[in-house]
């Protein structure tokens, strides 16, 4: 089974500074990768995704992410924190032929002003 | 396009008793996805309609819980004789059918089991 890698629950970032969140996944086959960002008391909407094709991929609010097949990896990157980007971030993988998605435990980010 | 849409968003009960939750998917999503989420956990899959059949099923899918998409639009999700360790926040998504389609997942329903 496909399964994804989330370390350090809790990430704490300089308003101004990187957000770096790494992903690591395991798939048996080439992977459709995912990160979501969750607000308090909402659902799940999608930052970014990986299917095929550039392995660098940029989403919403100046977030980006890059595959690395060598490494397992989809971390997820943003140059500079803004106290909106405060909130839970998920990646996760889509595996079997129905597409469910396998998540990580999440990340929590807290910017400091 | 209005979203997924859920309902109720909060949902208390006493342990034993039946809650029945809804979702309304965007139109033309032919697949419909049930995820559970509990406290500083990522969501976990519970099942997954494609039109009105139910395809798949989580071993988290107890006998108690049933899930239903009888005209192949909004589903249902049931849990008779509720326990407290089915507190948790029940998201719901939908997408169209082919193989690069992204999940759009609805707010929730927060359900707390007293």
């Amino acid at each position: 089974a496909q399964s994804v890698t989330q370390l350090g629950s809790h990430v704490s970032v300089s308003e101004g500074a990187l957000v770096l969140l790494r992903c690591n996944y395991s798939s048996s086959v080439p992977p459709y990768l995912f990160w979501y960002v969750q607000y308090p008391n909402q659902g799940l909407q999608l930052l970014l995704k990986y299917t095929t094709g550039a392995t660098l991929v940029k989403g919403i609010n100046g977030f980006e992410a890059e595959f690395k097949k060598s490494e397992t990896s989809f971390h997820l990157t943003k140059p500079s924190a803004h106290m909106s980007d405060a909130a839970e971030y998920f990646c996760a993988v889509s595996e079997g032929g129905n597409n469910r998605l396998a998540f990580g435990k999440g990340n929590q980010v807290v910017v400091i002003p | 396009d209005t979203g997924v849409s859920q309902n109720p968003r909060h949902k208390i009960t006493k342990r034993g008793q039946n809650v029945t939750f809804r979702c309304d998917p965007i139109s033309e999503h032919n697949r419909l996805y049930w995820y559970r989420q509990t406290l500083g956990q990522g969501p976990e899959f519970l099942t997954y309609f494609q039109n009105e059949a139910q395809l798949e099923k989580s071993r988290l899918l107890s006998d108690r819980f049933s899930a239903e998409r009888p005209k192949g639009s909004f589903s249902t999700l049931e849990i008779q004789r509720t326990e407290q360790g089915d507190s948790a926040m029940y998201l719901c998504a939908s997408r169209k059918e082919g193989g690069l389609e992204t999940q759009y997942f609805g707010p929730g329903t927060r359900l707390l089991v007293l």
